[in-house]
């Protein structure tokens, strides 16, 4: 069966420092990627999709970016993270065709 | 660009009422749609999905929703809520297509008195 990982599961980093989210995918191959956040009080706000290695797609304009270096692994970076930059990032997964999206357990991410 | 609502920030019930959580979506296109369940110290997990056909639509745990093109909603129901449906409830769509990019309302907090 499939399975999505994402590490760490909380993370208190100062403003400026780098940041490296890291999420996995088991059990598929060739899936579609996605890094979503979800601020205080607010819906999950997609940030990047990714429909193959080294392909990136960017939805919002921000301080992250985004890498797919192998085919199952999708990483969520900043050089310098910004107060606003807190929230609760989700990673997901899906195949083409009629299939719902599946979740990871989200990353909790204090910017102090 | 295509949006969510969820009227509901917060619903209180109690155990055996019925439930009725809103989703209005805006797109003009073919769209997916989907209800997402989020227990308390749980991953987001799936509760039921439209892309065709039926537009009412059973999903797990004694959940339905129907998808009405005309009034773009996607309303979720149960006819009675137990406790254990404490959660918060998302409504996502999602143009047909082959990354689909889900948008999601801002969530529904239902609390369950037993």
């Amino acid at each position: 069966s499939q399975t999505i990982h994402q590490w760490p599961a909380t993370l208190v980093q100062p403003v400026g420092s780098p940041l490296s989210l890291e999420c996995t995918v088991e059990g598929t191959s060739n899936p579609n990627l996605y890094w979503y956040r979800q601020a205080a009080g607010r819906g999950l706000q997609l940030l990047f999709y990714s429909v193959g290695i080294g392909q990136i797609s960017s939805e919002v304009p921000q301080n992250l970016s985004a890498s797919r270096p192998q085919d199952r692994q999708f990483i969520l970076s900043s050089k310098k993270l910004l107060l606003s930059d807190s929230g609760f990032y989700l990673c997901a997964w899906d195949r083409e065709g009629n299939q719902p999206q599946h979740f990871g357990d989200g990353t909790r991410l204090s910017i102090l | 660009a295509q949006s969510v609502s969820q009227h509901n920030h917060h619903v209180i019930l109690s155990e055996a009422a019925s439930l009725e959580l809103g989703c209005n979506y805006s797109y003009g296109g073919t769209v997916n749609l989907f209800w997402y369940v989020q227990y308390p110290g749980q991953h987001l997990q799936l509760l039921l999905k439209y892309f065709s056909g039926d537009p009412l639509v059973k999903g797990i745990k004694g959940f339905e929703a129907e998808f009405i093109k005309s009034k773009f909603s996607f309303n979720l129901r149960k006819p009675s809520v137990q406790w254990s449906d404490t959660a918060e409830y998302f409504c996502a769509v999602s143009k047909s297509g082959s990354a689909r990019q889900l948008t999601f309302g801002s969530g529904t907090q239902l609390t369950v008195l037993p």
